[in-house]
């Protein structure tokens, strides 16, 4: 069992539909990741949650908006999506170092929500 | 911009054969891992190599981290069908308080009864 489950698994919306994703970790980590998994290419870093701080926004469109409630729980709140927007939405969470430091950084990734944009 | 470039993209083999996947890259990371993913599923962490040089093996499987941490490879010994999946590799840059991962392209694997 991954300790990440991510709701819905499957989810197919119109462009101007709105959702969300949900991700929660139960494995007591401080850091919480959203990727985007696209065939063909690399995995996507898209926002990083150090503490429930927003760390990183890997220059993400505006129609992609995440919410970070407490270090459990991961939203990231879709509207406006378009056709190329279709792809894997992976979540993960790491324990990271305290006072700038490193942890050992493994990220443990939640099964995914496969979306398709029609 | 760290890239890594992991070759080959596709892989099909028969059961029984050995197999090297390579990732390489122009930038020093801090902590490369090597990840699985099934179709379906999330990647899972197979291993992190750290120390320039290191290697590390995990059943039939040898792991190794270049000496200069720019490079690393996976090695699978008489494969088996239940090998067959995508494998990712992810270097960790150093420097930073979050720990931000670049990823490979993936290779794809089969390997045939």
């Amino acid at each position: 069992e991954t300790g990440v489950t991510q709701t819905p698994r499957h989810l197919v919306m119109g462009m101007t539909n709105k959702k969300s994703l949900k991700c929660e970790q139960h494995l007591g980590h401080n850091a919480m990741y959203w990727y985007k998994q696209s065939a063909k290419k690399p995995l996507e870093l898209m926002f990083v949650y150090n503490f429930k701080e927003q760390t990183e926004n890997n220059s993400v469109p505006s129609r992609f908006s995440p919410e970070c409630p407490n270090s459990s729980h991961l939203f990231l709140h879709l509207h406006t999506l378009q056709p190329e927007d279709s792809a894997l939405y992976l979540c993960a969470s790491s324990q990271l170092g305290t006072s700038g430091r490193m942890g050992t950084d493994t990220q443990y990734f939640g099964p995914g929500t496969r979306l398709t944009v029609l | 911009t760290q890239l890594l470039e992991q070759s080959p993209q596709f892989l099909s083999i028969q059961e029984g054969e050995n197999l090297t996947v390579y990732c390489n890259s122009s930038s020093v990371f801090s902590s490369l891992q090597w990840y699985r993913q099934e179709p379906g599923e999330g990647p899972v962490l197979l291993v992190t190599v750290v120390t320039g040089g290191e290697v590390k093996k995990l059943k039939r499987l040898t792991f190794q981290f270049g000496d200069a941490r720019k490079d690393s490879s996976l090695h699978i010994t008489a494969a088996q069908p239940g090998d067959t999946g995508l494998y990712l590799c992810a270097g960790l840059a150093g420097g930073t308080s979050y720990g931000k991962l670049t990823f490979g392209q993936g290779t794809i694997l089969t390997v045939h009864p």
